[in-house]
């Protein structure tokens, strides 16, 4: 079946940093991917979106490109700040109303 | 601008005891899922309804039941509470074909 991983965490970075989290897919079909992020006590919020191969989401600076010869969509911010701390998710829409796949979530701290 | 509301926010049950669960979203999305989130398992699929008038499992629906009351709203009924079931709750909805889900803030439920 469809799945998604992505890199273990938790990720620590001081502020301005680059920021890389992997996320590869497998699925049958021609996906849409997602990137979710998670803020402490909240629930997810989407971030960004690509629904076709070489598409490139981008949101508050975080981009990711869609790869169909690699089947990844690698979450990328060139300088990250405190409030950039959270979790990430990277996740899948299979198609037509089947739910999301998500990966285990990925957690960053950005410190001062 | 109330998207999906959950409640309760917190609940904190006995062993056996029984609870239910409301969502509700205002943006007359078709469908609508529930999930629980556990650390280092990152979001489960519990159960989802495609449409109202249909549910059907997800992941892990053992110890759980779904009503999909009406287009908006969409309850999760713990029948005999287990410590297991310890977790947080998350509510989501989407529209038709690809669009992203949009999530509650989560229900934060402790089984003693």
């Amino acid at each position: 079946g469809d799945s998604v991983t992505q890199m273990e965490g938790p990720v620590t970075l001081s502020e301005e940093a680059f920021l890389t989290i992997n996320c590869t897919y497998t699925a049958t079909g021609y996906p849409s991917l997602f990137w979710y992020v998670q803020y402490p006590g909240e629930g997810l919020q989407l971030l960004l979106k690509a629904t076709k191969a070489d598409d490139k989401g981008s949101n508050k600076g975080f981009e990711a490109t869609y790869r169909k010869e690699t089947t990844s969509f690698h979450l990328e911010k060139g300088s990250v700040q405190v409030s950039d701390s959270a979790v990430y998710f990277c996740a899948l829409a299979p198609g037509g109303n089947t739910p999301l796949v998500f990966g285990k979530g990925t957690r960053l701290s950005v410190i001062a | 601008n109330a998207g999906v509301t959950q409640t309760p926010k917190f609940q904190v049950l006995k062993t056996g005891q029984s609870m239910t669960l409301q969502c509700a979203q205002d943006m007359n999305h078709n469908s609508m899922y529930w999930y629980r989130q556990d650390p280092g398992m990152g979001l489960r699929l519990i159960y989802y309804s495609a449409s109202e008038g249909t549910t059907d499992k997800g992941e892990v629906p053992n110890g759980y039941n779904v009503s999909r009351l009406n287009k908006r709203e969409f309850s999760l009924r713990l029948e005999s509470a287990a410590p297991s079931q310890t977790s947080v709750y998350f509510c989501a909805s989407t529209g038709t074909g690809e669009q992203p889900q949009h999530f509650g803030d989560g229900t934060r439920l402790s089984i003693l």
